[in-house]
This record gives C-alpha cells, structure tokens and sequence, in this order.
C-alpha cells in the first residue's frame, strides 16, 4: 500500500514565477491538508481540500491555491513567487470525518527553492 | 490564540542516556495532542498522541503525558539510540474541527555512540 507520494522532490524557481506541487494520498483517503515547513521552523497550516472544496485555510495570502481532483489527489499553486516562500512543502492525507481524530499521513514534501 | 512552544536545539545525548523535549501549550477549548518525528530526508511520521488530560501515549520506548494543569506534553525515553537522532515536533488539533494540525518549531535531536 503506497503512502502519501508528491511530486516533484525539488524544485527551483525565480522570483514572480508560479510553481504546481502535486499529491496523491493514501489510498482510501479522501482528504489533504497542505503545510509550508520553512528551514529550521515547525510546519505551518495552509488549507485543506475534502470533497474537491478548500474546507479551512490558514494565514496564507491569495497567491496560494489548489484543487482536489475526483481522485481525491491535490495540487498547491503558488503565483507570484517570493524568495521567503522557499521552503518544504508538506501534503497531509487523513479521511474526511469532521469532529473526530483522524490521524495525518505525511508525504516526504517537495522542496521548493526561490532564487 | 493557539500555539505549541518546544524547547530549543540541538540537544545531544551519548547512547543509553534518558531523554527529556519540553513541549507546552496554549489553546481554547480541548486540544489533542501529538508527539512527530521527522528522520533526515523524510516526511513526518506520527510518533505518538493523547486525546485527553492524563492520558499517557507511547510508541518505540517514547512516553509523553497530557497534563492539563500545566498545559504541557513533555517527551520523555529512558534510553536513547544513535538511530533516534532526527527533529521532533510538539502538536495539537483542536477539537470538534478538521484535524488541523498547530507545530512547534521542533527539536533537533542527536545522540552519539
């Protein structure tokens, strides 16, 4: 049983480019959360897709978004890059069940270099 | 509003020594809380968790107990192993939401033969 898989492991970027980063879940799991891990700091929250819709969002301007296909897999878009958005960017698979504990599944992340 | 505070890297420990991460918190409401573990190279993976005060998770010889009164959730293993060395990362979810998961900044950890 695969795990969480992204893609791709790395990536460089300049400065006002845009970048897609890819995720495919856990099998039988239906929702993904994306965090930002930037260099030496605890990863932060960026929003979460269940059932194709963004469900919650954290304090991450419009310049992030993504989308969830019918085969629960999700993409992060990132436009206008900045060099403080370099960092490891981490894909989270859980199902959906709201109020309750569903333990996440991490993939090992795609790092995303801004020069 | 709601935050995890972790004690700060490196910490370095000789194999066999006992293990202490200081993890408290801030939040609203009844948090979960969790214990990850990220090794050089990977993703996290969860290394253990507690849903309510008092409870005690533990995982790989790895305890940690939800003390309420304290607000704290401190790491603790009696033994270490060099194959322990990598980032540990304090957490918690906020109840009744979607599992939304708030991190410390984590803790280095290497232990040496």
């Amino acid at each position: 049983d695969a795990g969480v898989t992204q893609s791709p492991t790395h990536l460089i970027k300049t400065r006002g480019q845009q970048v897609t980063l890819r995720c495919s879940p856990k099998s039988g799991h239906d929702t993904v959360s994306w965090y930002q891990q930037a260099l030496g700091q605890g990863p932060q929250f960026i929003f979460q897709y269940y059932e194709e819709e963004e469900r919650q969002r954290g304090n991450f301007p419009d310049r992030f978004s993504g989308h969830q296909f019918p085969n629960y897999s999700s993409e992060l878009n990132v436009n206008a890059l900045l060099l403080g958005d370099s960092a490891l960017y981490l894909c989270a698979s859980s199902t959906g069940l709201a109020g309750l504990l569903n333990e996440q599944f991490f993939g090992p992340g795609t790092r995303l270099t801004v020069l | 509003g709601n935050s995890v505070t972790q004690m700060e890297g490196p910490v370095t420990l000789s194999e066999e020594a006992f293990l202490t991460i200081n993890c408290t918190y801030t939040a609203t409401g009844y948090p979960s809380l969790f214990w990850y573990v990220q090794y050089p190279g990977e993703g996290l993976q969860l290394l253990l968790k507690a849903t309510k005060a008092d409870d005690k998770g533990s995982n790989k010889g790895f305890e940690a107990t939800y003390r309420k009164e304290t607000t704290s959730f401190h790491l603790e293993k009696g033994s270490v192993q060099v194959s322990d060395s990598a980032v540990y990362f304090c957490a918690l979810s906020l109840s009744g939401g979607y599992n939304k998961l708030i991190f410390g900044a984590g803790t280095r950890l290497a232990v040496h033969p």
